[in-house]
């Protein structure tokens, strides 16, 4: 089947505990994306990568690093969480920049 | 930058009815995308609808590029139509833009 997985689907962490968010899409997509979403300011985009070695930053990417060494794998990195990463974020995939996006079931975090 | 606006706001509506949600955008696009986040957070891509019209069982929209404005259309609704409902174009520097949603509630 098709599909975007992320993992975990819930984590609850401590400030400044390293932790990763993991990403998979098996539909051999060139562009993926990571976003979060908070009440009243809808999605936004973190980190971006049209394709493997190549990545960019989207509108809120303080305090997150990315990696794309592996088309299909697209993980999403806090070094040092802090409670304002609180959110639920979600990856995502398409076969290239402007296709149609397909999401993961999102990773709702909490740091406290 | 662009602007997407979407309206309304916020729909409740009786299992039966039909609704229809608007998006609005600044400036001229070739790439619209809607989405629908279901109560359980999950978002799933319903039409990707650069121009013209495309139906999908209950579900079309229709994008009129010159006019910068699409419409999704919901017949029939059911129960698990409720969610929230959103457009996103692309803009010139190959980045989505996203509406805020309209929430949808459909009511037994």
């Amino acid at each position: 089947e098709a599909q975007v997985t992320q993992n975990p689907r819930y984590l609850i962490t401590v400030t400044g505990k390293k932790l990763t968010v993991t990403c998979s899409q098996n539909m051999n997509h060139e562009y993926m994306s990571w976003y979060r979403q908070d009440p009243g300011l809808g999605l936004r985009q973190i980190y971006y990568s049209m394709n493997v070695e190549v990545t960019d930053k989207g509108d809120v990417p303080e305090g997150y690093k990315v990696s794309r060494k592996e088309k299909r794998n697209f993980p999403l990195i806090l070094e040092s969480p802090s409670p304002n990463q609180t959110s639920l974020y979600f990856c995502a995939s398409s076969l290239a920049v402007g296709s149609p996006l397909h999401f993961g079931n999102g990773t709702r975090l909490t740091v406290t | 930058g662009i602007q997407v606006e979407q309206s309304p706001p916020d729909l409740i509506l009786q299992e039966g009815a039909n609704s229809t949600l608007r998006c609005n955008f600044s400036d001229s696009v070739n790439n619209l995308q809607w989405f629908h986040q279901n109560p359980w957070g999950q978002l799933i891509n319903l039409f990707y609808i650069p121009s013209g019209t495309k139906q999908n069982g209950r579900l079309s929209a229709t994008t009129v590029a010159t006019e910068r404005y699409s419409l999704l259309y919901i017949s029939s609704s059911q129960t698990t139509d409720s969610g929230v409902y959103f457009c996103a174009v692309l803009d010139s520097n190959y980045q989505l833009i996203w509406g805020a949603g309209t929430k949808l509630i459909i009511k037994p």
